[in-house]
């Protein structure tokens, strides 16, 4: 299955900041996801990263707080923008399993807390 | 009513036990049902897939779906302290292929 590596693996920012969430995969993939999973709360799918067009959000979820970039097809960004202590979250980027029907591979996940 | 629902636990049991886990859903257009594993600190790796209804077993997981009564079952023999994770059960409908997930069960193997 894929390997995905995601950085920063946890950061503490200041609210009214903005950060950058990288996910880089081993291997080309069309589709890449992020999800936020919140305590207590399921993983909710953010947006679908497609490369060379524009990200697909979720109800709930705006361009204009979560802006993504997929310049390739190893590699996508998702940026918490003008961040707020609710914004507080693990964040993580997946890619469809190969072999699978719908499995899912995930990164470890970006843990942020907003202070 | 949530589409999925799932204990949130804590669930602890001795070491050698069978764990039970399961997941209760509302939309009978689910038509795959799967279980994640999540060790502290990491993200969810697929453990079981299942399409419709039925059993799989894979080693000492046995997942099982009953679509009549919308609920699915995640069955662990013989549990390892290794085992203790969160456990988060996920389904798909075959209209518009989005994922749910339940909340997760955190699971405790006690030595």
């Amino acid at each position: 299955s894929a390997v995905i590596s995601q950085k920063p693996s946890r950061d503490i920012c200041q609210r009214g900041t903005s950060l950058t969430i990288q996910c880089q995969v081993d291997s080309q993939v069309t589709m890449m996801f992020w999800y936020r999973q919140q305590p207590g709360q399921s993983l909710t799918l953010i947006a679908t990263a497609n490369q060379g067009s524009e990200a697909t959000y979720e109800s709930g979820f705006v361009i204009d707080k979560f802006p993504i970039s997929r310049p390739n097809l190893t590699f996508s960004t998702l940026t918490v923008s003008n961040m707020s202590p609710e914004d507080s979250s693990i964040y993580l980027c997946s890619v469809e399993e190969q072999g699978t029907a719908y499995g899912y591979t995930f990164g470890s996940g970006t843990r942020l807390t907003v202070v | 009513q949530k589409e999925v629902e799932q204990d949130p636990g804590p669930l602890s049991v001795p070491e050698g036990a069978i764990v039970s886990l399961n997941c209760t859903y509302s939309n009978s257009a689910f038509q795959y049902f799967m279980w994640y594993r999540q060790y502290s600190r990491k993200g969810p790796e697929l453990l079981m897939y299942t399409y419709s209804s039925g059993n799989k077993e894979d080693g000492r997981f046995t997942a099982q779906v009953d679509k009549s009564s919308k609920y699915i079952s995640l069955f662990i023999r013989d549990s390892q302290p290794s085992d203790s994770a969160t456990y988060l059960c996920a389904m798909i409908n075959n209209r518009d292929d989005k994922i749910i997930f339940g909340k997760g069960t955190r699971l405790h193997i006690l030595p």
